[in-house]
Formats: C-alpha cells, structure tokens, sequence
C-alpha cells in the first residue's frame, strides 16, 4: 500500500523566512497530494493540493511542487508569520480522477511549524 | 460555509462498552470517511463509505468497528467494545465529487 514520509518533524523559522516541508510517497499510483494545516485541538484544514497533472501550483504565500519522477512533493511558505505556526500535515490519494473521488488519503506523520517573532 | 458536524466533541467511556460516533456531512455530498488520530500522531484512515456501502478500509478497522447511513444525513461509526488503545480523536470526512476532503471537527474519545 501507500506510505508517505514527511520530514522534518519539527521546523522553527523567524517571521519572515521561507520554511519548506517535504514529503515523499511510494505509490506511482497516487495522482493527488493535498496539505493540511492542524492547528492545537483542531480540524485538520485543507490549504493547498495539487494533481499529478500539474508541477507546481500556488497560492499567495503558499505553494507546492511535485515531481513524480521522484515521487516526492514539498511544501513552501513564503513570509512567514506567527499565526501559520502549526502541525502540517502532507497526504496522497489515489483513484482520483475527472470529477470524481475514489480513494482514501495517506498523511505523513506531520510537521510541527513554529513560527518565531 | 456548509460544514461537517460531529457530536459529541468528547466521549468518555468505561473499556468494554460500545460508542457511536457521530456525523453530519456537508449535504449533497457523496463520499464518507472515518479517520482517527492517537494523540501526537498522524491522521490515518479507518473507512470510507459510498452509495451506502463501505467501499474500502484499513487494518484499523476490524471487527470491533461498523458504520452506518441510517437516514440521509447522519453517518455513524460504532465501536462495540472499547479498549484502552481505542482513545483518540476521530474524524468524519466527506467529499462531493472529489478530490478535496471536509473534515469535521473531531470527537475525542477517552477510554478509561
């Protein structure tokens, strides 16, 4: 089956940098790859994905880059800010096809964002 | 904004003893999950459910576990005797026609 690893599993950047967050997948099969921000007791929230179709997308401070090649997809913020610490949370799915869904998400182990002041 | 509902938001319970779980997904929606997340850990899948059957499931998800569509909103997860390792917090996830994923807010189940 599929297994995502995510890494690191706890990343401390000052406002204002860039942090990247990178995951890896085994599954050629997996055609979508969203990430997810978690915030302390919280929902798990979708906040950028990407299809197999596609080698990067972005939006505003956020963006995400695959290459399925190497089976690997990262995430990058840009201008960090204190409010995006929290748990990011990589995922891959299968089955996904024009206007539909068939297949369950595979998270990595998440990655804990401290964003210090 | 429509949302996934979950109730309670925290469930405690005496090992052995059976919980339902549940969850009211976003409306017009087609596709239902299960996840579950042990504390410190990540999110991993325990079921998914469409056109009222379950059409995969993990290893998690064995026989102490069942799901349910009783009317066409509540979807439901019963865990029929509890254990310790049973305490986490679960989720309900939906989707209309793909790919992204509504996650309710979680029910923390305590097993004590």
């Amino acid at each position: 089956g599929e297994n995502v690893e995510q890494h690191p599993s706890t990343l401390s950047v000052q406002e204002g940098d860039s942090a990247v967050i990178k995951c890896t997948y085994s599954d050629s099969a997996s055609n979508y790859f969203p990430w997810y921000k978690q915030e302390l007791g919280k929902r798990p929230q979708l906040i950028i994905d990407i299809r197999s179709n596609v080698g990067e997308k972005k939006d505003q401070r956020i963006a995400v880059t695959l290459n399925k090649t190497a089976k690997h997809f990262s995430l990058h913020i840009t201008e960090t800010q204190p409010e995006d610490s929290a748990v990011y949370f990589c995922a891959a799915q299968k089955g996904v096809y024009y206007g539909g869904s068939q297949g369950n998400l595979i998270f990595g182990k998440g990655t804990k964002l401290s964003v210090k002041p | 904004e429509p949302e996934v509902t979950q109730t309670p938001s925290h469930q405690v319970t005496q090992m052995g003893q059976e919980v339902i779980l549940r969850c009211v997904p976003i409306s017009n929606h087609l596709y239902f999950y299960w996840y579950r997340q042990i504390l410190g850990q990540k999110v991993e899948f325990l079921v998914s459910f469409y056109n009222n059957e379950i059409s995969e499931k993990s290893e998690i998800f064995d026989d102490q576990f069942s799901v349910e569509r009783p009317d066409g909103s509540n979807f439901t997860l019963k865990i029929r005797s509890t254990k310790l390792e049973d305490s986490a917090m679960y989720f309900c996830a939906s989707e209309s026609e793909g790919p992204e994923a509504f996650f309710g807010q979680g029910t923390r189940l305590t097993v004590v």
